[in-house]
């Protein structure tokens, strides 16, 4: 089954701990993309990656970190500096040409506690 | 700047009734445009997009340049219609989406 796997789906988090996040690709994509989702604000890019070990900030990278090690996989830690880290994310991945479809992932609920 | 603009946060129609989900975009180039619609439980998936020109269960958008608008229109809403709608533009050497705050479109029997 062909896709973009997240995981995992649900996590819980106690404040001050980081905490990573999964993300898997199985379609050959070179780009990969890591969004997060609040009520209100649509989707803000975190970071993103056009290749194997290269990566890009987006708009609010605070806090984060990404790593592209392999063509397939792009987690994103969440660290404890990350102020308000409870949110649902979306890793998402394309080719690279600017008007390729990008694919989504089912999403992370993150829940800091 | 880039950026997408989604006026309504909810828009409301009876089933049957014409649809018209707004979005604006300021982007200094010649930005490609879609729309993504997330249905209840499911991912976000692309809905259309304007290179392509096409109709999509019943959904069209034309791109405005002068306006500045890429605004998605349907004549004759659905209750399966109801969902999440973003605006999304990308353009320049990278394919990063920028969205907007995204409208919820809710379809009354």
């Amino acid at each position: 089954d062909g896709g973009i796997t997240q995981s995992p789906k649900y996590l819980f988090r106690k404040e001050g701990q980081n905490v990573t996040l999964s993300c898997e690709q199985n379609l050959n994509h070179d780009a990969m993309y890591w969004y997060r989702q609040d009520p209100g604000q649509g989707l803000r890019l975190i970071y993103y990656s056009q290749i194997v070990n290269d990566f890009q900030k987006g708009d609010i990278a605070e806090g984060y970190s990404v790593s592209r090690e392999k063509k397939e996989s792009f987690p994103l830690t969440v660290t404890s500096a990350q102020k308000n880290p409870t949110a649902f994310y979306l890793c998402a991945s394309s080719w690279s040409d600017p008007s390729d479809t990008i694919y989504f992932g089912e999403g992370s609920w993150l829940t800091v506690v | 700047a880039q950026r997408v603009t989604q006026p309504e946060k909810l828009l409301s129609v009876f089933k049957g009734a014409p649809v018209e989900l707004k979005c604006n975009y300021s982007y200094s180039g010649s930005p490609e445009l879609f729309w993504y619609v997330q249905y209840s439980r499911q991912r976000l998936q692309l809905l259309l997009r304007h290179i392509s020109r096409e109709s999509i269960k019943g959904f069209t958008a034309d791109l405005n340049k002068g306006e500045t608008s890429f605004h998605l229109k349907k004549p004759f809403a659905q209750e399966e219609d109801s969902a999440m709608y973003y605006c999304a533009l990308t353009g320049g050497a990278t394919n990063k989406l920028i969205f907007g705050t995204g409208t919820l479109l809710a379809v009354q029997p």
